[in-house]
């Protein structure tokens, strides 16, 4: 069963705006941690963002925040003031279990982003 | 800064050839792992690592096999290439805390002809 969902179609948004990305997922672990992942064109993976279930704050880091809604079991990534270097497919991936046992990670099927001037 | 390594950057090789798509990484992680992805496609685990002599199949049922003789080598050979390999490899690497991102290599785009 799919554990990660990413459900919009690609987005364009302007150069200057922000743009929120959506991710659901499931698990019946009480322990498990949320990544965001970009990847351009090129193909490399850069990881951007965390959240761990615990974590009480939402992450964020630099122009890069995480609303996470626990209860609804999502995790959407907002860039503010997109770039034309933003341009990107987006994976939200999670890490089921204990904080110290694996770091295996399930990716969703990605957000395609196009940043236009 | 991530240093992991992936060599060939692409490789286009005929059906039943054996290859063998190189990783390493410079930062002492144990923790290694192999996926793959289709173009346009979500990341699928093939293969992971906790250490050296230590290797276990992942989610994706792959002809594939890996060997962790070093911390930082973690190679991943096909026996007979076929075309159903055609895909891009991903490598990454991680420190052992659960909070802890995967770093990943460029990748290695194959084509099986």
């Amino acid at each position: 069963a799919q554990k990660i969902t990413q459900t919009q179609p690609g987005m364009f948004v302007q150069e200057k705006e922000a743009v929120t990305l959506d991710c659901t997922y499931d698990t019946s672990d009480q322990s498990y941690g949320l990544f965001w992942y970009k990847q351009p064109s090129s193909g490399e993976m850069i990881f951007l963002i965390y959240q761990g279930s615990y974590d009480e704050q939402n992450a964020t880091e630099g122009r890069y925040s995480l609303n996470f809604q626990k209860a609804r079991k999502s995790a959407n990534l907002v860039i503010s003031a997109s770039q034309l270097g933003d341009s990107a497919m987006y994976f939200c991936a999670m890490r089921e279990g204990p904080l110290y046992g694996n770091n295996r990670l399930a990716f969703g099927k990605g957000n395609q982003v196009v940043v236009i001037p | 800064e991530a240093d992991i390594y992936q060599t060939p950057r692409y490789l286009v090789i005929g059906t039943g050839k054996k290859i063998t798509l190189e990783c390493s990484q410079t930062m002492g992680h144990d923790k290694m792992y192999w996926y793959q992805q289709d173009p346009g496609m979500e990341l699928h685990l093939i293969h992971y690592s906790y250490g050296v002599n230590s290797t276990e199949k992942g989610d994706l049922s792959s002809e594939s096999t890996v060997s962790r003789i070093r911390t930082e080598h973690f190679p991943l050979t096909l026996e007979s290439a076929r075309p159903s390999h055609t895909s891009q490899y991903l490598c990454a690497s991680s420190e052992s805390g659960g909070s802890s991102p995967l770093h990943f290599g460029n990748g290695t785009r194959l084509t099986v002809t």
